[in-house]
């Protein structure tokens, strides 16, 4: 069963820092990892979507990379801003035309002005 | 940018009571899903539907819950008798077809159970 780690809970940091959330996953067997931000009581946007056979996908001031064997994947965040805080979720999904996300609980990200 | 539609943002209801809650998908999306997130736990999967039928379900996927597509542009997803630990943010997905295909999130229902 596949199971998806992120660790710290929670971050806070100074604006303008660049900053990596960390996203781990128990099997290696994926399709795709998607990264998404939530800001509280709100839905999930799609920041970026990384294949299996891509090791780096970017949008902006968003990186992420993805080392499928190992079972991690980072999101790197330049010159972070206060309108960055959010709560940054990682997903990874399974080989199938229709398989389902399985989901970290999230990063909770502040960024102090 | 397409989007995907929820309806209500949030759902008041009394325990035992009947809700259902809609959604819009992609139009040339395929497969649907609806996940939910209870407060300060991970979002996780209930169902996927393609095809006018389900394609998997999770075990918090029982007998109170069912979806359908009854006119091939809303996607419901109905809870015959709530119970309190139903309450929870309720999103549904789409995906197209293929390997590069992101999922696209709704805004959510929050479902409150009193």
């Amino acid at each position: 069963k596949q199971e998806v780690t992120q660790i710290p809970a929670a971050l806070s940091v100074p604006e303008g820092e660049n900053l990596v959330l960390n996203c781990s996953f128990t099997d290696s067997a994926i399709y795709n990892l998607q990264w998404f931000r939530q800001d509280p009581g709100k839905g999930l946007t799609s920041l970026l979507l990384i294949q299996s056979s891509q090791r780096e996908q970017t949008s902006g001031r968003l990186n992420a990379s993805l080392d499928k064997s190992s079972g991690r994947s980072t999101l790197y965040i330049a010159a972070s801003q206060p309108g960055d805080s959010a709560t940054y979720l990682c997903a990874v999904r399974p080989p199938g035309a229709n398989s389902k996300l399985t989901f970290g609980k999230g990063i909770t990200l502040s960024v102090r002005p | 940018e397409p989007e995907v539609t929820q309806t209500p943002s949030h759902q008041v209801t009394q325990m035992g009571q009947e809700v259902i809650l809609r959604c819009v998908p992609i139009s040339n999306h395929l497969y649907f899903y609806w996940y939910r997130q209870i407060l300060g736990q991970k979002v996780e999967f209930l169902v996927s539907f393609y095809n006018n039928e389900i394609s998997e379900k999770s075990e918090i996927f029982d007998d109170q819950f069912s979806v359908e597509r009854p006119d091939g542009s809303n996607f419901t997803l109905k809870i015959r008798s709530t119970k309190l630990e139903d309450s929870a943010m309720y999103f549904c997905a789409s995906l197209g077809q293929g390997m590069n295909t992101e999922a696209f999130f709704g805004q959510g229902t929050r479902l409150t159970v009193v």
